[in-house]
């Protein structure tokens, strides 16, 4: 069975740092691309990140580069979002997600991160 | 950037009834896009991919359509258990995007 579980998340003030972290079991995770999706209480989706299997290829929405860097360690089946310089505007609820090829086939239930003083 | 016009933003029907929730692009995805069903508290998950394609154990009464521009999600008889709130989302190009959603409630 396909297991995304994520952690890190937390309470955190503007301009601080948290690091997410997902741990994946059930499948071959050095196969596959994986995502970060956040969204915000109360509103919609919204895909933060992406990165290769073997992290050859990072993306990031404008709305977190220079500040979020997605990573990965195949063998230990793990996937992170480091977060810097946090507004308000980041929190919501953090998502990994695993990419199919043809979309998201598996969500993790997601961490919520609060940015707040 | 795509964008992404989904509607209605609120649906209200009954149990039994046929829904359609539109999903326009700002520019061709070819059959690039999904659909994704989320209940309150809970993670999306996927029920369409390719515009098209039914996701492995997704009730038949789901189907999508279209390619290009415009896409459509049809349930054709709506269950208690699909109300929810729906999105589409394009991976044709990054940044991935997301429709705003479509919150089905009971009527």
């Amino acid at each position: 069975e396909v297991q995304l579980v994520e952690s890190g998340g937390g309470l955190v003030q503007p301009g601080g740092s948290l690091r997410l972290s997902c741990a994946a079991s059930g499948f071959t995770f050095s196969s596959y691309s994986m995502n970060w999706v956040r969204q915000a209480p109360g509103k919609g989706l919204e895909w933060v990140s992406y990165i290769s299997s073997s992290s050859s290829t990072i993306y990031y929405a404008d709305s977190v580069k220079g500040r979020f860097t997605i990573s990965r360690d195949n063998a230990k089946n793990s996937l992170y979002l480091q977060m810097n310089s946090l507004r308000d505007e980041d929190t919501a609820v953090y998502y990994c997600a695993r990419d199919s090829g043809m979309g998201i086939d598996y969500w993790g239930q997601g961490t919520l991160v609060t940015v707040s003083s | 950037v795509i964008w992404m016009t989904q509607s209605p933003s609120l649906l209200s029907a009954s149990t039994g009834d046929r829904v359609t929730i539109s999903c326009r692009m700002s520019q061709g995805i070819s059959s690039y896009l999904a659909w994704y069903q989320q209940k309150p508290g809970k993670a999306p998950e996927l029920l369409i991919y390719a515009a098209s394609t039914l996701q492995s154990g997704v009730p038949s009464r789901f189907s999508g359509s279209g390619s290009g521009t415009d896409f459509t999600l049809t349930i054709s008889c709506l269950q208690s258990e699909d109300f929810a709130t729906y999105y589409c989302q394009q991976y044709y190009s990054f940044p991935w995007t997301f429709g705003q959603g479509t919150k089905v409630e009971i009527k």
